[in-house]
């Protein structure tokens, strides 16, 4: 079946680092990729999608590019701020059927 | 208008109460979902309804029981829960469920079991 793979957490920068969080998956097909943020008290948020090989998602400085060959997915963002302190997870949705979530990493900002 | 609104925020229920988690959506939307998330883990798929049928169930206990009164609403209804059942629930709805479709999501309902 489809899987999500995360990089373990919980990760802690300091403002303005460079952010790199990892996600890998298995699936058959061509699936959808997502990355969701959730803070706290909160539901999931899109943070940005990519539908296809090689598509870059992008939103509020972050990206993530739909890398076929490695089955990769992972969230980039430049400079985090300490806004940026939330859980994120990495997601699939295939072209029919239900999403497959990643474990969700935690990160934190310090100032 | 782009929201999922879920109420109450906080439920506070014992094992013998009967109480009921409502969802709204006014997106058109014609897929919604019902989710389980326990403290730092992912939200868990728990009931899928497409075109206000009931398309997936997960294999939930018969103590929580979904309901789709029109594409707009969506409900959860709980009775004789137990307190491993405490958790955020989350409601979700999408376009529609075939197809890769984001979904948007509600603030969800924390729910005590005691």
């Amino acid at each position: 079946g489809d899987s999500v793979t995360q990089m373990e957490g919980p990760v802690t920068l300091s403002e303005e680092a460079f952010l790199t969080i990892n996600c890998t998956y298995t699936a058959t097909g061509y699936p959808s990729l997502f990355w969701y943020v959730q803070y706290p008290g909160e539901g999931l948020q899109l943070l940005l999608k990519a539908t296809k090989a090689d598509d870059k998602g992008s939103n509020k400085g972050f990206e993530a590019t739909y890398r076929k060959e490695t089955t990769s997915f992972h969230l980039e963002k430049g400079s985090v701020q300490v806004s940026d302190s939330a859980v994120y997870f990495c997601a699939l949705s295939p072209l029919a059927g239900k999403s497959t979530f990643g474990d969700g990493t935690t990160l934190t900002v310090k100032p | 208008d782009t929201e999922v609104t879920q109420t109450p925020k906080h439920l506070v229920m014992g094992m013998t109460n009967k109480k009921s988690l409502k969802c709204e959506q006014h997106m058109g939307h014609r897929a919604m979902y019902w989710y389980k998330q326990k403290a730092k883990k992912p939200p868990e798929l728990m009931f899928v309804y497409s075109y206000e049928k009931l398309s997936i169930n997960e294999s939930v206990p018969s103590r929580f029981s979904p309901e789709c009164p029109n594409s707009s609403l969506l409900n959860l209804h709980l009775h004789a829960l137990q307190p491993e059942d405490s958790a955020l629930y989350l409601c979700a709805s999408s376009p529609a469920v075939l197809g890769s479709e984001k979904l948007f999501f509600g603030s969800g309902t924390q729910l005590s079991v005691l």
